[in-house]
Formats: C-alpha cells, structure tokens, sequence
C-alpha cells in the first residue's frame, strides 16, 4: 500500500505571493491532519479535514486555509505569504479520523519564502 | 493546556547501549500517545501507539510503556545501532477525533 504523498517536496517563495500544497492520504484513510514543523515552535497543528469537512483547527491566522476532496485528497493554501512561514509542512492520514488509529505522516514539502 | 516534555533534548552513545527515551505530558486525561522517528529533513514514521487503557506496546527492539496517572511515558530501545540516529517524537491526543501534541523532540546520535 502507498504511503501519504505530498507534493511538491520544495518550494520557494517571495513575500506577498500565495502557495498550495496537495496531500493524498493513504488508500482508504478519510482523515487528514496538516501540521507545521519550525525549529522554534516545534510540531504545530493546522487543521484536519475529515469527509471533506473541517473538523478541528489550530491557532493559525485566517491566511492558513485547506480543503479536502471527495477522494480525501487535500490541499493547504496559504496567501499572503510572510518569512515566518518558513517550514516543513506535514500532513497525516488516519482510516477513520481520530485517535484510536494510528497517523501516518507524509514526507513533507519544505517551504522557504524569501 | 496539555504540555509535552521530552528529556534529555540530545544523546549520543556508543553501539550496542540500551537507551531509555522520556516523554511527560502534564494532563493526564489522553486518548492515546504515539511515538515516532524522524530522520532530518524527512517526514515522521510511527513507532508505537499506545491507548490509554495500554501500560506497553512492544515492537523488535522497540518498547514503550505507558503511566498515565503520573504522566510519563518511556521509549526503550534494545541493543542501539548507527541506523537509529534520528528526532525521537512522542505525542499525545486528547479523545480520538483531537490533534496530536507533540513533545520537544530528543536528538539521538549512536556512533559505531
């Protein structure tokens, strides 16, 4: 079975500019968790979408938004891009959303904005 | 507001030690917790989920155990090999529809 795929794997950026990122979960997983990785905050959760609904959000600004498809592929978009923005973005899938199954994390797609 | 620690932060040791890797969470109330590895650079890979009702879960030289009333968790690694030097994570989750928490990381290094 194929892991989580994310694309693109690199990115680079210029302030101002707006960027999305794709996630494609594992066959059959119908959650997918976004995450943000910086070397000074750590781990930092963005937002979760399962069946296509946002189930949960962190503490991000309004310039962080996702979708999922009806094929529980999704997307992070961010606009308005700011040198903060900086990092690795993760996402993760689950089967059925939730707790009890484990998550798998994708390889991330490393965001630079200059 | 669920914390996650992890102590120590760095460790380098020699092949062949048996390593002990600590996590602490300050509300105990958890759903599950799950270790992971990361390579640098790269995504995370699962190790071990241990539910709240779980005190450990084993993979081949894996351990992890689990005390939820005095919010700790211990990662064991057996017999340590170069090809285990990477981030260790743990996290936790609240109920099961909650997002992961994640602890500071602890860098290992085992050189041959």
């Amino acid at each position: 079975k194929a892991g989580v795929t994310q694309t693109p794997r690199y990115l680079i950026k210029t302030r101002g500019q707006q960027v999305t990122l794709s996630c494609s979960p594992i066959s059959g997983h119908r959650s997918v968790s976004w995450y943000q990785q910086t070397p000074g905050q750590g781990l930092q959760f963005l937002f979760e979408y399962f069946s296509e609904t946002q189930r949960n959000k962190g503490n991000f600004p309004g310039r962080f938004s996702g979708r999922q498809f009806s094929n529980s592929r999704s997307e992070m978009n961010v606009s308005t891009l700011e040198l903060g923005d900086s990092a690795l973005y993760l996402c993760a899938s689950s089967p059925i959303g939730g707790g009890y199954n484990e998550q798998f994390f994708g390889p991330g797609t490393r965001l630079t904005v200059l | 507001k669920q914390e996650v620690t992890q102590i120590p932060a760095a460790l380098s040791v020699p092949e062949g030690e048996n390593l002990v890797l600590n996590c602490s969470f300050t509300d105990s109330a958890i759903y599950n917790l799950q270790w992971f590895r990361q390579d640098p650079g790269k995504g995370l890979t699962s190790l071990l989920l241990i539910q709240s009702s779980q005190r450990e879960q084993t993979s081949g030289r894996l351990n992890a155990s689990l005390d939820k009333s005095s919010g700790r968790s211990t990662l064991y690694i057996a017999a340590s090999q170069p090809g285990d030097s990477a981030t260790y994570l743990c996290a936790v989750r609240r109920d099961n529809t909650d997002k992961l928490i994640f602890g500071t990381g602890t860098r290992l290094q085992v050189f041959p």
